[in-house]
């Protein structure tokens, strides 16, 4: 991706500790979010969603969680393994429109 | 499944040559998305179509640029004339419609050179 530059967060965390990548959204009536991986030479990759009814959803290895009362979106990343290094983008929507808005990305980084 | 399918992968040419990406989307997803990726300004939206027509083209940057959907199967993106400033790749995404709160699936990218 070209999301590499100098202003992108970074986390790095060691092989087997769990990750937690956080994102402030901006528009409170946002009412869906995503949470998408990138990886280098690809396209952002889904990797799970969660809609304002609810505060929390878990995936495999995965868990979102959604605190609308600070508008805060997080992912928590269980047993972080190598192929898990990317960089994680949230997207917000609401229901009247198809535009996603994103965030500016971290870099998670995986070391042994 | 087949997922978003761009063409080409990588594309480099001269500035002032005319430039044309392809997008092939998810069959049965009838919202289409073009958007731009560069490291100074992240990833934005440029077009996006809903069952083949235009809905909203306020991200794309010059009359430089167009975007076509002649059918659901099939989108362009051209640039002409283009200039090194477009340098950058670009993804395009489908989707179901947002009123089913579903997510948009990205392609892998053209990575346009202009030199």
């Amino acid at each position: 991706g070209e999301n590499v530059g100098l202003h992108l967060p970074t986390l790095s965390v060691q092989e087997g500790d769990n990750s937690i990548i956080n994102c402030a959204y901006s528009n409170s009536a946002s009412d869906y979010f995503i949470w998408y991986k990138q990886e280098s030479g690809k396209g952002p990759q889904f990797i799970i969603d969660i809609r304002s009814n609810m505060d929390k959803r878990q995936g495999q290895r995965v868990t979102v969680l959604l605190n609308k009362t600070v508008k805060h979106l997080s992912l928590q990343i269980a047993a972080t393994q190598p192929g898990d290094s990317a960089v994680y983008f949230c997207a917000e929507n609401t229901h009247d429109t198809d535009k996603l808005i994103f965030g500016t990305g971290t870099r998670l980084q995986v070391f042994p | 499944d087949a997922g978003v399918i761009q063409s080409p992968r990588h594309e480099v040419t001269e500035m002032g040559q005319e430039v044309t990406l392809r997008c092939k989307p998810i069959s049965g997803h009838n919202s289409l998305f073009w958007y731009r990726q560069t490291m100074m300004r992240g990833l934005e939206l440029l077009i996006y179509f809903n069952n083949n027509v235009p809905i909203d083209d306020s991200g794309m940057p010059e009359d430089r640029f167009s975007a076509k959907m002649p059918n659901a199967s099939f989108s362009t993106l051209k640039i002409q004339p283009s200039e090194p400033r477009d340098s950058a790749v670009y993804f395009c995404a489908s989707s179901t419609p947002a009123t089913s709160n579903q997510p948009q699936h990205f392609g892998d990218g053209t990575r346009l050179s202009i030199l």
